[in-house]
């Protein structure tokens, strides 16, 4: 399967703070991206879709100014919390189609995000 | 919005025996489907997919197992082992969706016991 990279795995951050989550795909570009929020014992909640070159989509009742994407490029794509509260606290995957015309999508290894 | 659930959140199953997990959706129109194990603290890893012009498929230990008339998909996997032990998720994707964009089931944690 396609690689998946994130950075960091794990932060903790004083409440107010904007916090940047990396998303890399290491062996093909993507076009598309995606951000899931992922809190405990629940599943995983689609945020938003990353495109390269343009403007995310985002899902109802997501903050697109509190959650920025930027995919500047097609092997890179950030998340930024900004101003993060207790309440944002979660594992933030990513994940990446496999390529033009393919359907699986595969997943990042997940970032735990601790606000204090 | 539609969703994918799951019947049962918890199921043990010893080990050696299989394992049936069930997900029933309710989007008629999901063209798409896919199954993911998640072990505690990782993403999650693909395992299989299926479209809805197919009612099964295999892979290794794995087969998964579509009705659309009843709108319910399984997971089965095989001499389940103690590495199977994790949370799984059943996935779907609408037509009518962006593509590429799933909706996830509850999840099932499936505990293998000695």
């Amino acid at each position: 399967g396609a690689v998946v990279s994130q950075h960091p795995s794990w932060v903790i951050c004083k409440s107010g703070t904007s916090v940047k989550i990396e998303c890399r795909s290491l062996d093909f570009q993507a076009t598309t991206m995606f951000w899931y929020r992922q809190f405990p014992k629940q599943s995983l909640m689609l945020m938003a879709t990353s495109n390269e070159g343009s403007k995310a989509t985002y899902e109802q009742g997501v903050e697109k100014d509190k959650f920025l994407i930027n995919h500047a490029s097609l092997t890179l794509s950030t998340l930024t919390v900004t101003s993060a509260h207790p309440e944002d606290s979660s594992f933030y995957i990513c994940s990446l189609l496999a390529g033009a015309g393919t359907d699986t999508q595969y997943f990042g290894p997940g970032t735990r995000l601790t606000v204090l | 919005g539609e969703n994918v659930g799951l019947h049962l959140p918890t199921l043990s199953v010893q080990e050696g025996d299989n394992s049936i997990i069930n997900c029933a959706y309710s989007n008629s129109a999901s063209d798409y489907f896919i199954w993911y194990k998640q072990e505690s603290g990782k993403g999650p890893q693909f395992i299989i997919d299926i479209r809805s012009n197919m009612d099964k498929r295999q892979g290794q230990r794995v087969t998964v197992l579509l009705n659309k008339t009843v709108k319910h998909l399984s997971l089965q996997i095989a001499a389940t082992q103690p590495g199977d032990s994790a949370v799984y998720f059943c996935a779907e994707r609408g037509t009518t969706d962006s593509w590429g964009k799933l909706q996830f089931g509850a999840g099932t944690q499936v505990v293998v016991t000695p």
